[in-house]
C-alpha cells in the first residue's frame, strides 16, 4: 500500500494563477479530508468529502474548490492564488463511521508559495 | 464548540527523563481524543487515541497519554524522552460529526 499520495511536493505560483493539488489513497478509505498548516495555528480543514460525489466545507473553504469522483481520488483546487494561501497542505483519509473514532491517515505533504 | 488547546509552543526535556506534552479540549458529549506526531517535511502520523475505558491509553514509540474528565485533558507522556522523539505533537479531538480539530501543535526538543 502506498497509503496516501499527493503531488507536488512543492509549487510556487503568482498571484492569480491556478492549479490543482493532488491526492490519492490506495486504502478503500470513503472520508478525505483537505487541511492547511500554517505557523502557530496547527491545522484547519479546507474540505472533506465522505464519499465519491459528497462534499463539504470545513474551517476555511474559501478560494478553494474540491470534487470527488472517485473513493480513490479527491483533488484540491485553488481558483485564483493570493499570498494567503502560502501554507502547507496536507491530505487526510480515514475509515468511515461517525460512531467509532478512526485514525486519519495523512500524506506527505504540498508545500505551497504564492508571490 | 468543540476546541483543543496546546499551553505550550515548546517543551524541552533532557534525554532520558520522562515527558508530558499538555493538551485540555472541549467538547460536548464523549471526546474522542488523538495524538499525532509530525517529523520534519513530513505528515502527521498517529500515535495513539482515547475511545473509552482505561484512562491511560498506550499508543506507539512507548508513548501513553492520560484521559482526566474532570480536568478536560489529555497529556501525553513517555517514561524516558529520546533524541528522536524531538518532534511537533498535535492533540486532536473529534467533534462528533466527520471533522477533527488540531490543536496548534508542540514542538518537543529532546536534549541529548
Amino acid at each position: 500500500n502506498a497509503g496516501v499520495t499527493q503531488t507536488p511536493k512543492f509549487q510556487v505560483l503568482k498571484t492569480g494563477q491556478s492549479m490543482t493539488l493532488q491526492c490519492a489513497q490506495d486504502m478503500n478509505h470513503e472520508y478525505m479530508s483537505w487541511y492547511r498548516q500554517d505557523p502557530g495555528m496547527g491545522l484547519r480543514l479546507i474540505h472533506y468529502s465522505v464519499g465519491a460525489g459528497i462534499t463539504d466545507q470545513g474551517e476555511v473553504p474559501n478560494g478553494y474548490n474540491v470534487s470527488r469522483s472517485t473513493t480513490e481520488d479527491f483533488p484540491l483546487r485553488l481558483l485564483s492564488a493570493a499570498p494567503s494561501q502560502t501554507s502547507v497542505y496536507f491530505c487526510a483519509s480515514r475509515t468511515p463511521g461517525t460512531g467509532a473514532p478512526y485514525e486519519q491517515y495523512f500524506g506527505p505533504g504540498t508545500r505551497l508559495t504564492v508571490t | 464548540a468543540q476546541s483543543v488547546a496546546q499551553p505550550e509552543d515548546q517543551v524541552n526535556v533532557a534525554e532520558g527523563n520522562p515527558l508530558t506534552v499538555k493538551c485540555t479540549y472541549s467538547v460536548s458529549g464523549n471526546p474522542y481524543l488523538f495524538w499525532y506526531v509530525q517529523y520534519p517535511n513530513r505528515g502527521l502520523q498517529f500515535l495513539l487515541k482515547y475511545i473509552t475505558g482505561d484512562n491511560l491509553v498506550k499508543g506507539s514509540y512507548g508513548f501513553e497519554a492520560e484521559f482526566n474528565k474532570s480536568q478536560t485533558s489529555f497529556h501525553l507522556k513517555k517514561p524516558s524522552a529520546l533524541v528522536s522523539d524531538s518532534a511537533l505533537y498535535f492533540c486532536a479531538v473529534r467533534d462528533g460529526t466527520y471533522k477533527y480539530i488540531f490543536g496548534t501543535g508542540t514542538r518537543l526538543k529532546v536534549l541529548a
